[in-house]
């Protein structure tokens, strides 16, 4: 069953602002991932942040998870009209299969 | 991480007929992949876990019968969509996990599945 939530379910910006999405889920977990899609394409890995972890950055991407409130966000900062993709969340135990949310379509306009 | 491809990468087929997508890790001894279908603008929902020298684990609501997967190596694991139907027409994702505590997963480039 899917357990992460993405909101919002789209977004559109202009070019060089920010974009924040964010991400529930529901059972506890051992790890939270970030995947950007484009259209019709497979899944890139962004950033994987454990736990224990609070925050974690990789270049212009900063991810937070709050475990006590079962959530996480993902900001991109001075995005760009390459960053148009969906992201989706994805929450891990071990070595179980990810389970995806549903997904934030970003659209950066230039 | 590991390199993992997926052959092919569009395919269009009958209705009734057979396809076989598969799904290698290029880099990496995968004892264990796993098969995602993601239907137009939705998520990747788990299909089924599949296992090196074992049967395939289904997740509910998936047809073993009509989604074969054999996996008969450590780096190969082929999902064979039987009497295929418009409704199997989705995006076929595989990925490999990392093993250990790597936790990552690492995702083919899909396949694009279309049933006329």
């Amino acid at each position: 069953s899917q357990q992460g939530e993405e909101d919002p379910q789209a977004l559109s910006i202009q070019e060089g602002e920010n974009a924040t999405m964010n991400c529930s889920y529901k059972t506890s977990i051992n790890n939270l991932q970030w995947y950007r899609q484009n259209s019709g394409r497979g899944l890139v890995h962004l950033i994987l942040i454990r736990s224990n972890e609070r925050e974690k950055h990789s270049g212009r991407l900063r991810v937070t998870l709050d475990t006590s409130k079962k959530s996480s966000s993902l900001l991109i900062t001075a995005s760009r009209a390459a960053d148009t993709a969906s992201y989706f969340c994805a929450t891990g135990r071990g070595n179980t299969p990810l389970v995806f949310g549903k997904g934030t379509r970003l659209s950066v306009i230039a | 991480g590991a390199v993992v491809s997926q052959h092919p990468s569009r395919v269009i087929c009958k209705s009734g007929t057979s396809v076989k997508i598969e799904c290698r890790s290029l880099d990496f001894q995968a004892t264990t992949m796993f098969w995602y279908r993601q239907f137009p603008k939705q998520s990747l929902m788990l299909m089924a876990t599949s296992n090196e020298g074992s049967k395939a684990t289904y997740e509910q609501g998936v047809e073993k019968d009509k989604f074969l997967i054999n996996h008969a190596s450590l780096t190969l694991s082929t999902l064979t969509v039987t009497s295929a139907h418009p409704e199997d027409s989705s995006f076929y994702i595989c990925s490999v996990t990392g093993g250990g505590r790597s936790y990552e997963q690492y995702f083919g480039p899909g396949t694009r599945l279309t049933v006329t």
